[in-house]
């Protein structure tokens, strides 16, 4: 129950694209949905979160779609760009104590030029 | 760079040995993190502190793994007696504890340390 399941596991886009990432959760406790970028060898970047009474949020060409009924959340990267070539994680914060994050297993995006 | 610094970036070990790696945090965030993440997976909690306190431990913290923050600042990790299975990359994340009672739940990295154990 404490599970985020995130697919696909890699995804090959062309340049222009659209990016699509979908994770699943099971807990309906968890409150805050964050997405992190990472490259090979840095640290997770936050990249845009959500909070489960918004169903959408769009920070430029990066959009969360939030389905609550669903237990289910995705990233939409428009107009997918080379530079975008990253592993991506969703994450979901459950309070138990403190605000931890369980991240799903990440999907690493190629963008074609 | 979001602020949050760690060291070593790389420590290659033979097991049985103890490695101690450090994180600092923004300057201004009291909640710390240590996470562990190993090839091809998303980070995994390990541990957290409020100011200096350690207020929760994963079941994934052997007794082999112990975690300070003195003074509410930076933080160490020791693993001691290591293990092939603790060959990872180590990250450290930092929050705001918020303003005016709305909390801040954007955890910020730091780039990890990345353990190899022959």
């Amino acid at each position: 129950q404490q599970q985020v399941k995130q697919s696909p596991q890699s995804l090959i886009v062309q340049k222009g694209g659209i990016s699509i990432i979908n994770c699943a959760y099971e807990n309906t406790a968890f409150d805050y949905f964050p997405w992190y970028q990472q490259f090979p060898g840095k640290g997770p970047a936050l990249l845009i979160a959500i909070r489960p009474d918004v169903s959408e949020k769009k920070e430029g060409r990066f959009t969360i779609s939030f389905n609550k009924s669903a237990k289910q959340f995705s990233l939409h990267i428009m107009d997918s760009q080379p530079g975008d070539s990253a592993t991506y994680f969703c994450a979901a914060s459950i309070y138990s104590g403190t605000y931890k994050y369980i991240f799903g297993t990440g999907t690493r995006l190629k963008v074609l030029a | 760079d979001t602020g949050v610094s760690q060291d070593p970036r790389h420590k290659i070990t033979k097991r049985g040995q103890n490695v101690t790696f450090r994180c600092d945090p923004i300057s201004e965030h009291n909640r710390l993190y240590w996470y562990r993440q190993t090839l091809g997976q998303g980070p995994e909690f390990l541990t957290y502190f409020q100011n200096e306190a350690q207020l929760e431990k994963s079941r994934l913290l052997s007794d082999r793994f112990s975690a300070e923050r003195p003074k509410g600042s930076f933080s160490t990790l020791e693993i001691q007696r290591t293990e092939q299975g603790d060959s990872a990359m180590y990250l450290c994340a930092s929050s705001s504890g918020g303003v005016r009672g709305i909390f801040n739940y954007e955890q910020y990295f730091g780039p990890g340390t990345r353990l190899t154990v022959t």
